[in-house]
């Protein structure tokens, strides 16, 4: 079940650079997109999400982007800093699942250095 | 900030042990979530519940899961007779309605199938 794909398992990114995380789905019926942040023994922390209904989401440093065409999603955060390091995950939810079931990508970890 | 909180947050048993996972999800919440995460993997889905009802769960969550909210509170992922491949970190997640797709999640509990 690789409905969610997260397909680099590392970044490294230069403290005061761009980080972009990437994440590709292969559900048409996904209608929100959520990315969730996670510091090793804690729970997902919810970043910032997107609906389907855009293409653009800006929240301070971190921006997704969403190309519903290409099916893929991406999260930037600028400028990066060192408290960023942790591992990111892309979320997906779609009306045809009842109640808001999330699918998961693998992760991505993100190491910001000064 | 309201968070949901998950006890407890390590818990070794022995293979064919039953063993009781608590969370306490936000107190205003409605519909509640387990997810679980084996070492390396990506979060994977268990069970949704509402009104006291399963509403939807995963391939996963078979009859040696259940689940339960016995006193308005308490959110419960029972495992009736645990093998090694029970061996995650199994998170509880919460949200006030199905309208809110960010899922607050808690910190987690490890469990450790010997």
């Amino acid at each position: 079940d690789q409905q969610v794909k997260q397909n680099s398992p590392s970044l490294s990114v230069q403290e005061g650079r761009i980080s972009i995380l990437n994440c590709d789905y292969t559900n048409s019926m996904f209608d929100y997109f959520l990315w969730y942040k996670k510091y090793p023994a804690e729970g997902p922390t919810f970043l910032i999400s997107i609906s389907s209904i855009k293409d653009k989401n800006e929240d301070g440093r971190f921006t997704v982007f969403l190309n519903k065409s290409a099916k893929h999603l991406s999260l930037h955060i600028v400028p990066s800093q060192p408290g960023d390091s942790a591992v990111y995950f892309c979320a997906a939810n779609g009306r045809g699942s009842t109640l808001g079931r999330l699918y998961f990508g693998r992760g991505t970890q993100l190491t910001v250095w000064p | 900030e309201p968070e949901v909180t998950q006890t407890p947050s390590h818990q070794v048993t022995q293979m064919g042990q039953e063993v009781i996972l608590r969370c306490v999800p936000i107190s205003n919440h409605l519909y509640f979530y387990w997810y679980r995460q084996i070492l390396g993997q990506k979060v994977e889905f268990l069970v949704s519940f509402y009104n006291n009802e399963i509403s939807e769960k995963s391939e996963i969550f078979d009859d040696q899961f259940s689940v339960e909210r016995p006193d308005g509170s308490n959110f419960t992922l029972k495992i009736r007779s645990t093998k090694l491949e029970d061996s995650a970190m199994y998170f509880c997640a919460s949200i006030l309605d199905i309208a809110s797709y960010e899922q607050y999640f808690g910190p987690g509990t490890r469990l450790t199938v010997t």
